[in-house]
């Protein structure tokens, strides 16, 4: 079985700082994906990143990187000098083995606010 | 470009109604479809998917079901709605092999009276 956490419930932050969200993961599939999605007020889910277990290279998407680290089971998430339209719950997620579908085991989700 | 749409926006139903929720993707053939729900805003909950046309797994035993009539439609429905059906529900669709990324719906928020 599959599963996430991201442990910090809710961040609050002030505008321009950084701020990192944090997911572990556990599989034992040694072929797995990790997701990050954004989940405006609105209640839409955005897709963020998708990363597959052999790729650890570090990616950075203008304010937004990703760090993971299959020492550690992690894949977490940084937003460099944050803005306000930052602020939504954003979703750590795993699909894990060869599947024709793609089952999403989801973390609980970060509330990230940041205030002006 | 492919789009996803889900109706309505906002239910409010009495237990023991019947319920249809509604699912489209444009733009694409033959997606993997998804039906998930949301409790209390947080973490979400994979109630059935569909690989195919007529083609339904469900992944938790519940008050609910699925259909999918059309390749690119996606239906979840209940003949009796209960209070715990509360909830947000949200469309995804995939393309390709499982390990594709899942795009969302803008969800339908079910309120349970």
């Amino acid at each position: 079985a599959q599963k996430v956490t991201q442990a910090q419930t809710e961040i609050s932050v002030v505008e321009k700082e950084d701020v990192t969200l944090d997911c572990v993961y556990e599989t034992r599939d040694t072929t797995y994906y990790l997701f990050w999605y954004k989940q405006p007020p609105s209640g839409e889910l955005v897709f963020l990143i998708r990363r597959n277990s052999f790729d650890e290279q570090n990616e950075i998407s203008g304010r937004y990187s990703w760090n993971f680290q299959k020492s550690t089971s992690s894949f977490n998430f940084t937003i460099t000098a944050s803005q306000v339209v930052d602020s939504a719950v954003y979703f750590c997620a795993l699909i894990a083995g060869g599947t024709s579908y793609g089952k999403l085991t989801f973390g609980q989700g970060t509330i990230l606010t940041v205030h002006p | 470009s492919q789009t996803i749409h889900q109706w309505p926006a906002t239910l409010v139903q009495p237990v023991g109604s019947p319920l249809s929720l509604e699912c489209t993707v444009e733009g694409t053939s033959n997606p993997n479809l998804y039906w998930y729900r949301q409790a209390a805003g947080r973490g979400l909950q994979l109630l059935f998917y569909s690989v195919g046309i007529g083609q339904i797994s469900s992944e938790v035993p519940q008050n609910l079901s699925a259909s999918r009539p059309q390749d690119r439609q996606f239906i979840l429905s209940s003949k009796k709605l209960l209070l715990s059906d509360s909830g947000f529900y949200l469309c995804a669709w995939s393309q390709g092999i499982g390990n594709q990324p899942q795009h969302f719906g803008d969800g339908t928020r079910l309120s349970i009276l």
